[in-house]
């Protein structure tokens, strides 16, 4: 069975922490994509990564960072140095034959 | 600007009272979505289009309809809303299917009493 789980419902973090949201993904598809989003406290959901099952290569923009490890079937997002514009909630989902979103992450990063 | 747009941002109705939430793309997508947000319960997928009068059901279809007349644009209809679709509504737009990245609209904030 396909399924996201985001173990981590809320977390706090004091700004300059760094601060890592874990994604387990459960899927028996050898082809599939990985995504993560954000959504700010406006409300819209904002594109982050998109990761194929091909490519466990980490990637990094800027404070993102992004490690997928097909071994333990896990696409963990990391902010580094944390801002209070990091606040949200982060959603982590995975596509193979439909696409199945985990149930958030909301991190609040305080001043 | 590339940009999926919704219509109305915020709508309270009356149990009963039909509406339609609009979803236009401006960037030639194929794949279209809507869903529902709710506390405790993430995004849930309501009905998709994979392209112009290609629609299929989601996760939670009950008590909607949508329609794929024109590729730019997904209508939500509720032909008769009851209090538990009291909701935060999105649109998505993705070039093709689940495996490409979604564009979502600003979101529509509906109240049914």
């Amino acid at each position: 069975a396909q399924k996201v789980t985001q173990a981590q419902t809320e977390i706090s973090v004091v700004e300059k922490e760094d601060v890592t949201l874990d994604c387990v993904y459960e899927t028996r598809d050898t082809t599939y994509y990985l995504f993560w989003y954000k959504q700010p406290p406006s409300g819209e959901l904002v594109f982050l990564i998109r990761r194929n099952s091909f490519d466990e290569q980490n990637e990094i923009s800027g404070r993102y960072s992004w490690n997928f490890q097909k071994s333990t079937s896990s696409f963990n997002f990391t902010i580094t140095a944390s801002q209070v514009v990091d606040s949200a909630v982060y959603f982590c989902a995975l596509s193979d034959r439909k696409l199945i979103w985990g149930l958030g992450t909301s991190l609040a990063v305080n001043p | 600007e590339a940009q999926v747009t919704q219509n109305p941002r915020y709508l309270i109705t009356v149990t009963g009272k039909k509406l339609t939430v609009t979803c236009s793309q401006n960037m030639n997508h194929e794949y279209m979505s809507w869903y529902r947000q709710d506390p405790g319960l993430g995004l849930r997928q309501i009905y998709y289009s994979m392209n112009v009068e290609v629609t299929d059901k989601g996760d939670v279809p009950e008590g909607y309809k949508v329609s794929r007349k024109e590729k730019r644009n997904f209508p939500l209809i509720l032909e008769s809303p009851s209090p538990n679709q009291t909701s935060l509504y999105f649109c998505a737009s993705s070039p093709r299917q689940v495996s490409y990245e979604q564009y979502f609209g600003p979101g529509t904030r509906l109240t049914v009493t």
